[in-house]
């Protein structure tokens, strides 16, 4: 378990839908990484937040946005849904830790699969 | 920007066999990673790596940044180690994102 939490785990819903994943961060980390991996595309970063600031974007579509609440945990909104988007979407987090892990490794969650129909 | 190539793109094991899985990237680099991840999707932690090399129980690693490529070297293989292995990379300050290879697809038989 790394300590990253992220719901839900599973997501099936039609083109044109708006939908919203959450991810929680491990206690202590202070950046949030969305990651989108697809088979054709493979894992692709999509944006950072930093303490609730955007700190650094990916290939993430228009369409797709995202925010880190003050609590830190973080959501990914995905609108105007099309079957491409249909991937496994996965959040990340690093920051600085107790007892001599590095500043920038990064640890993920588990995943929300999305599928559109 | 950064190109990171692994290889083999696959690999067939029978359990009990070593192998290495290559990680290339195309210039320096802040951080690398070494992911397994299982067939239910999760991405496990193996190695934090920019420099050096580590060893955790069968798997070690070893990373010659000046020469730009990395090396997961897998032994006494079981069954539970299949899944697609990847290698990523972090090329800026340190916290940014990472950039991932295409993967090694592993399939050990008992």
């Amino acid at each position: 378990d790394s300590g990253v939490t992220q719901t839900p785990k599973h997501l099936i819903t039609a083109t044109g839908q708006r939908v919203t994943l959450r991810c929680s961060p491990r206690s202590g980390d202070l950046s949030v990484y969305w990651y989108q991996q697809s088979l054709d595309q493979g894992l692709q970063f999509l944006i950072q937040y930093y303490n609730g600031e955007e700190r650094a974007k990916g290939n993430i579509l228009e369409r797709f946005s995202a925010q880190q609440f003050p609590d830190l945990h973080s959501e990914l909104n995905l609108s105007s849904l099309e079957l491409g988007d249909s991937a496994l979407y996965f959040c990340a987090s690093s920051g600085p830790l107790k007892g001599g892990a590095p500043y920038n490794e990064q640890f993920f969650g588990p995943g929300t699969r999305l599928t559109v129909l | 920007g950064i190109q990171v190539e692994q290889s083999p793109p696959d690999l067939i094991l029978q359990e009990g066999a070593n192998s290495t899985l290559r990680c290339n990237f195309s210039d320096s680099v802040n951080n690398l990673q070494w992911f397994h991840q299982n067939p239910w999707g999760q991405l496990i932690n193996l190695f934090y790596i920019p420099s050096g090399t580590k060893q955790n129980g069968r798997l070690s690693a070893t990373t010659v940044a000046t020469e730009r490529y990395s090396l997961l070297y897998i032994s006494s293989s079981q069954t539970t180690d299949s899944g697609v292995y990847f290698c990523a990379v972090e090329r800026d300050q340190a916290g940014t994102a990472l950039i991932f290879g295409k993967g090694t697809t592993l399939s050990v038989s008992s």
